[in-house]
């Protein structure tokens, strides 16, 4: 079965820093990864998303993550982090069945002035 | 466009008794997906359903807890003789079809005294 892992539970960054996020999979097949949002009392939001081709994916607000096969991992990055990005984000990777989404525990953001 | 909408938003209830949490996906979305959302557990899948074909349960972790899907649309999320440890946000999401990105609504919080 697939699962997620986010090694970092909490990330505290200063206003204007740049924010990388860790994500590592386990599939046996080639992943359907994705990056959500969570702002508190929200529901997910969409980041961005890898189905195949180019490994390097652009997302919204900025955001782009880079797949690498090679140590299972799906990392999300941002330049410059702005105070409005303080949420919590969770990677996730498609089930085999193309259903259910396997979410990793999460990583909460936050942003120092 | 309008995305998926849930209610209630919140839900406060007492132990022993039946609640039924509704979802609306976005018009045209055949696949629909229910998640809870608790502290122990962090994200976890419910249900399912694509089309007209039987729903996906494998993820409902009792009995207790059933949903249905009326005319390809809305779906309700029924907890019956509800324990605390149901407490949890409970969210919707829909998608296109199986393999495209899930767009999530804003979940409802359920609380049991």
């Amino acid at each position: 079965a697939q699962s997620v892992t986010q090694p970092d539970i909490h990330i505290t960054v200063s206003e204007g820093a740049s924010l990388e996020l860790r994500c590592n999979y386990s599939y046996g097949a080639t992943p359907y990864l994705f990056w959500y949002v969570q702002s508190p009392g929200q529901g997910l939001q969409l980041l961005l998303k890898y189905f195949s081709g180019d490994t390097l994916v652009q997302g919204i607000k900025g955001f782009e993550a880079e797949f690498k096969r090679s140590q299972s991992s799906f990392n999300l990055r941002k330049p410059s982090v702005h105070w409005s990005d303080a949420a919590e984000y969770f990677c996730a990777v498609l089930g085999d069945a193309g259903n259910m989404l396997t979410f990793g525990g999460g990583t909460r953001l936050m942003v120092k002035p | 466009g309008a995305g998926v909408s849930q209610s209630p938003s919140n839900k406060v209830t007492e132990k022993g008794k039946d609640v039924e949490l509704r979802c609306d996906p976005i018009s045209g979305h055949t696949a629909l997906y229910w998640y809870r959302q608790s502290l122990g557990q962090g994200l976890e899948f419910l249900i399912y359903f694509q089309g007209n074909s039987a729903p996906d349960k494998s993820g409902l972790p009792s009995d207790r807890f059933s949903a249905e899907r009326t005319g390809g649309s809305v779906s309700t999320l029924t907890i019956q003789r509800t324990q605390q440890e149901d407490s949890a946000v409970y969210l919707c999401a829909s998608s296109t079809d199986t393999d495209q990105p899930q767009h999530f609504g804003d979940g409802t919080r359920l609380s049991i005294l």
